[in-house]
């Protein structure tokens, strides 16, 4: 049964410190989605990219935030500095080109 | 620019009870719409899809959409409810070269024994 995998599962970090997310996307899919989910915004899109280069990040803080795939295998989501306001639970999700979206089960992020 | 509203921010059902989620989508040619589920502490989770065709489709877990056109919507239906039921759920949008999914805000759902 493929799943997407993401790692950690938890974090609790330090403001100002930097976080790393990870994503481990189906094989065979060519599209990875990064979302942030609070209970004030719901669901955002941040960032997604097709075939590994990144189309569009706008959802994204500039400044502090930061996407990557370095390979087919892996998705990285990156908070350099990190503040308390960036507390949310991370999701990725990947799919193909039918539109279907299979989620991780997120990193919950903590900064303190 | 696409939209979903999902009117009904908290709905609560006894369990048995039939139910009904509503979906509005804002979308200019023919819509690829999605429901998604989401248990606590856990991802989304595709619970059925409208691509074309029959305009009622069947998902997992005995529930059930069906695409109005004309109304603009994708109701999620399921006949009678089981506790195993509460959770959020998400209707959702397809759209773009990425294949990217524009999200309503979600609809709680709380089981009454």
């Amino acid at each position: 049964d493929a799943r997407v995998t993401q790692t950690p599962r938890h974090k609790v970090t330090e403001m100002g410190q930097e976080v790393t997310m990870r994503c481990q996307p189906i094989l065979g899919h060519n599209t990875v989605f990064w979302y942030r989910q609070t209970m004030m915004q719901g669901l955002e899109l941040l960032a997604y990219f097709r075939n590994r280069a990144p189309l569009d990040d706008s959802g994204m803080p500039k400044d502090r935030f930061s996407a990557e795939m370095p390979d087919a295998t892996l998705a990285t989501l990156k908070i350099q500095p990190s503040e308390p306001r960036d507390s949310a639970v991370y999701f990725c999700a990947s799919g193909s080109d039918n539109y279907e979206q299979y989620f991780g089960p997120g990193t919950r992020l903590t900064v303190t | 620019a696409q939209s979903v509203t999902q009117p009904d921010i908290h709905i609560t059902v006894s369990e048995g009870a039939s139910l009904e989620l509503r979906c509005n989508y804002s979308y200019g040619a023919t819509p690829y719409l999605f429901w998604y589920v989401q248990s606590p502490g856990q991802g989304l989770q595709l619970l059925l899809k409208y691509f074309s065709g029959d305009t009622l489709v069947q998902g997992i877990k005995g529930f059930e959409a069906e695409f109005k056109r004309s109304q603009s919507s994708f109701n999620l239906r399921k006949p009678s409810v089981h506790w195993s039921d509460a959770a959020e759920y998400f209707c959702a949008v397809g759209s773009g070269s990425a294949r990217q999914l524009t999200f309503g805000s979600g609809t709680q759902l709380t089981v009454l024994p």
